[in-house]
């Protein structure tokens, strides 16, 4: 069964640029949630899609959005990117988040803006 | 919001001995008691959960044990091994908000 695939794993930018990121949940998880992971900030919310619908959003600026797709494949993107930026992108999945089930990661996105 | 606190920061122990780490969290709402374990270029994955209707749930080496009253709940590794050496964070989970992380907890055991 294959995991969370995020692409790309690694990515370099230049301040004001813009990003996306993708996320391919686990085969028949439909919620998919973004993480931003910094060594000060620790594991952040970003936001939250369930059936292509965002269903929370963390405390970022509008410069950082999602989509989710029908086949529950999603995305976020960074527009006017910032130094302050770059971390480590964690998509996670789940079957629904009331099931409880516990969140399957994958192993990230590592975004650096220069 | 959930307010969550995670104790130590880090940890040094012997292989072979026993380590603990206590997470503190504020939502009394809060249901779903969940450890995530992340070792290096990984995201995190899950390693042990625990439901508010039970105290202790242990799967080999490691345990979680909760108080509800006090709202902390504890991860116990016993006979650490070197690849237990990861960086561990708990998430309680409230009903329908997202998973709250600690700040995480460093844990290296030393051969």
């Amino acid at each position: 069964k294959a995991g969370v695939t995020q692409t790309p794993r690694y990515l370099i930018k230049t301040r004001g640029q813009q990003v996306t990121l993708s996320c391919s949940p686990i085969s028949g998880h439909r919620s998919v949630s973004w993480y931003q992971q910094t060594p000060g900030q620790g594991l952040q919310f970003l936001f939250e899609y369930f059936s292509e619908t965002q269903r929370n959003k963390g405390n970022f600026p509008g410069r950082f959005s999602g989509r989710q797709f029908s086949n529950s494949r999603s995305e976020m993107n960074v527009s006017t990117l910032e130094l302050g930026d770059s971390a480590l992108y964690l998509c996670a999945s789940s079957l629904d988040r009331g099931t409880m089930r516990g969140y399957t990661f994958g192993s990230g996105t590592r975004l650096t803006v220069v | 919001g959930e307010n969550v606190e995670q104790h130590p920061s880090t940890l040094s122990v012997q292989e072979g001995d026993s380590a603990v780490i206590k997470c503190t969290y504020s939502d009394s709402a809060s249901n779903y008691f969940p450890w995530y374990k992340q070792e290096l270029g990984k995201g995190p994955q899950l390693i042990i959960d625990i439901r508010s209707n039970v105290g202790e749930k242990k799967d080999q080496r490691i345990a979680v044990t909760l108080n509800k009253t006090a709202k902390h709940f504890s991860l116990h590794i016993t006979e650490t091994q070197p690849e237990d050496s990861a960086v561990y964070f708990c998430a309680p989970l409230s009903g329908n908000t997202p998973l709250v992380f600690g700040k995480g907890t460093r844990l290296s055991v030393i051969a």
